[in-house]
């Protein structure tokens, strides 16, 4: 069974912290790399993607990534009690090659940012 | 551009009804994926259909159907509903065509389906 494990929380941070939310997955064959925020009663929304090992930056947010030890995280600079919802990482399967697209999800990190 | 449609936003059925569920995907998407969100299991991959094709299924019994048409909307049928089977359905839809790896989903608001 491919597993998708991200801890539950709260995270609480303080309003200007950096919040750090992680995220391990069982596939090695992973290729694809998704962080998704849900609000609470709303459908997730897509927030950054990674394919390639390191980091990627985009605004407050950066997603890293390290293939060898299976673990991706997202970072949140400055956060705001508006980034307050929950943080679903998603992996893409490899199922069966070029005929299939699949995203494995985490059950999700709720972030707490406190004034 | 529309985002990902689903209709309608919130059911109402009783045991042993069933209910079909609506989804019309981003304009030019022709991926379209079915996910179920309950607190305790959170999102569990329904199916995925692209091209009026079902490429993969997920762990769901065989009263779980959907179906895509050639506009690639997308519906998705519970026969036989069970109380259970409450949750929120979100479809996706994602630009994808062959490969596997580079395409992100973007999700509907879903519909809520009570079962009582």
């Amino acid at each position: 069974q491919k597993e998708v494990e991200q801890n539950s929380g709260p995270l609480s941070v303080p309003e200007g912290a950096i919040a750090s939310l992680n995220c391990t997955y069982s596939d090695r064959g992973s290729q694809s790399f998704f962080w998704y925020r849900q609000y609470s009663g709303k459908s997730p929304e897509l927030i950054m993607f990674i394919y390639s090992n390191g980091d990627k930056e985009d605004g407050r947010f950066t997603a890293q990534l390290n293939k060898a030890s299976q673990y991706v995280s997202l970072l949140i600079r400055d956060s705001q009690p508006s980034d307050s919802a929950t943080y679903l990482c998603a992996v893409n399967e490899r199922i069966n090659t070029g005929t299939a697209s699949k995203l494995t999800f985490g059950t999700g990190t709720r972030l707490q940012v406190t004034l | 551009k529309a985002g990902v449609t689903q209709t309608p936003r919130y059911l109402i059925k009783t045991r042993g009804q069933q209910v079909t569920l609506s989804c019309s995907p981003i304009s030019g998407h022709r991926s379209v994926s079915w996910y179920q969100q309950t607190p305790g299991q959170g999102l569990q991959f329904l199916f995925e259909y692209f091209s009026e094709t079902q490429r993969n299924k997920g762990n769901f019994p065989g009263r779980f159907s959907g179906r895509q048409f050639s506009n690639s909307r997308s519906e998705m049928n519970v026969s036989t509903l069970e109380l259970g089977d409450s949750a929120l359905y979100l479809c996706a839809s994602s630009s994808t065509t062959h490969t596997v790896y580079n395409s992100p989903l973007h999700f509907g608001n879903g519909t809520r389906l009570t079962v009582t």
